[in-house]
């Protein structure tokens, strides 16, 4: 079964506006996460590291007051996308793991924004 | 940081006929890379993942094989089936986070 949860599973909203995405490890505690972002036809783009009581870890390029990372417990991270434009339009996904070994996928979450 | 380049972007084939898919990296510190078959709108799904102090490791008909010292890796696809048509990515991991390369669309035709 799945081992990684994320919620919801799609989303449209206005330009301007915010969306909260929740990822969950259901049968590990995780002190680590991970997001992605990935855009019609293209490969998935680590977005940021989220770690547990601490602040997140954001790839170059990835703007952190636009996406911002919360990992309140060890079993619940969440992105939340500030001020969403059209362009912010896409498949995100989160996992988790460790190094060197298997990630476990969300099943991610198709943002429209209009 | 990593850079992993991944070849080809398409790739057609008749049922039957092996495919391969072929992935660099860029730094040698980057010690596990997985495979990814992506259909669609899903999640990833790991095919198969290999380690750096391995060169070949199979499972069924899928195999890959990793050059250490030329920083490279591939996908091996044997007795291809319409089923196997999706989007293949490979990556490499940097500390538990992956770097993915561009993405390899196979269509297996009947």
């Amino acid at each position: 079964g799945a081992v990684v949860s994320q919620h919801p599973s799609w989303v449209i909203c206005k330009s301007g506006t915010s969306v909260k995405i929740e990822c969950r490890s259901l049968d590990f505690q995780a002190t680590t996460m991970f997001w992605y972002r990935q855009f019609p036809k293209q490969s998935l783009m680590l977005m940021a590291t989220s770690n547990e009581g601490s602040k997140a870890t954001y790839e170059q390029g990835v703007e952190k007051d636009k996406f911002l990372i919360n990992h309140a417990s060890l079993t619940l991270s969440t992105l939340t996308v500030t001020s969403a434009h059209p362009e912010d339009s896409s498949f995100y996904i989160c996992s988790r793991g460790f190094p060197g070994r298997e990630q476990f996928f969300g099943p991610g979450t198709r943002l429209t924004v209009l | 940081g990593e850079n992993v380049e991944q070849h080809p972007s398409t790739l057609s084939v008749q049922e039957g006929d092996s495919a391969v898919i072929k992935c660099t990296y860029s730094d040698s510190a980057s010690n596990y890379f997985p495979w990814y078959k992506q259909e669609l709108g899903k999640r990833p799904q790991l095919i198969i993942d290999i380690r750096s102090n391995v060169g070949e490791k199979k499972d069924q008909r899928i195999a890959v094989t990793l050059n250490k010292t030329a920083k490279h890796f591939s996908l091996h696809i044997t007795e291809t089936q319409p089923e196997d048509s999706a989007v293949y990515f490979c990556a490499a991991d940097q500390g538990g986070k992956l770097i993915f390369g561009q993405g390899t669309e196979l269509s297996v035709k009947p």
